[in-house]
């Protein structure tokens, strides 16, 4: 079945330091690949997306591009801010009804 | 409104007690769906709503549990007899076509 697997957080970064955060996914066919981000307190905010192979998602500085032959999606942000902390969701919508989340990355950014 | 609402934002509630969670999706979104999010722990899928489809019952985690969606707007979610493990923040969200929108989520603690 379809999955997604994100990397094991927390990730500390200092301020302006370069951000990556790991997402591979499992699923038949072509899904739509995404990144929601869940600040501390809030719901999930979509952050970016990507429909098809080889296209680049970005918002806010971050981008990721769909890479069907590695199967990923990996996040990145070439200078992060402490504004940045939040929770990371890596997701696949493949069909059947729902979107698949991977486990969550909590990013916290120090000055 | 602009986005999904839901209410309430905030209820404890006593072991045994039946709540009510309410979900106002996007005009015009024809999905609605229903997701948890436990403390520390990933977005766990509950229900999906499309038109005026039977929906899809699949992630519902005991009898307890059910939602309706009238007039494929409003949606509510009802839990019965509360359990501590039930605690958690209940997101709901909607789509147009692939891409979902979260509301901020109903926060539920049992006590």
């Amino acid at each position: 079945g379809n999955s997604v697997t994100q990397m094991e957080g927390p990730v500390t970064l200092s301020e302006e330091a370069f951000l990556t955060i790991n997402c591979t996914y499992t699923a038949t066919g072509y899904p739509s690949l995404f990144w929601y981000v869940q600040y501390p307190g809030e719901g999930l905010q979509l952050l970016l997306k990507a429909t098809k192979a080889d296209d680049k998602g970005s918002n806010k500085g971050f981008e990721a591009t769909y890479r069907k032959e590695t199967t990923s999606f990996h996040l990145e942000k070439g200078s992060v801010q402490v504004s940045d902390s939040a929770v990371y969701f890596c997701a696949l919508w493949g069909g059947y009804n729902k979107l698949i989340f991977g486990a969550g990355t909590r990013l916290a950014v120090h000055p | 409104g602009a986005g999904v609402s839901q209410s309430p934002s905030n209820k404890v509630t006593e072991k045994g007690k039946d709540v009510e969670l309410r979900c106002d999706p996007i005009s015009g979104h024809t999905a609605l769906y229903w997701y948890r999010q436990s403390l520390g722990q990933g977005l766990e899928f509950l229900i999906y709503f499309q038109g005026n489809s039977a929906p899809d019952k699949s992630g519902l985690p005991s009898d307890r549990f059910s939602a309706e969606r009238t007039g494929g707007s409003v949606s509510t979610l009802t839990i019965q007899r509360t359990q501590q493990e039930d605690s958690a923040v209940y997101l709901c969200a909607s789509s147009l076509e692939n891409t979902i929108y979260f509301g901020e989520g109903s926060w539920l603690t049992v006590v």
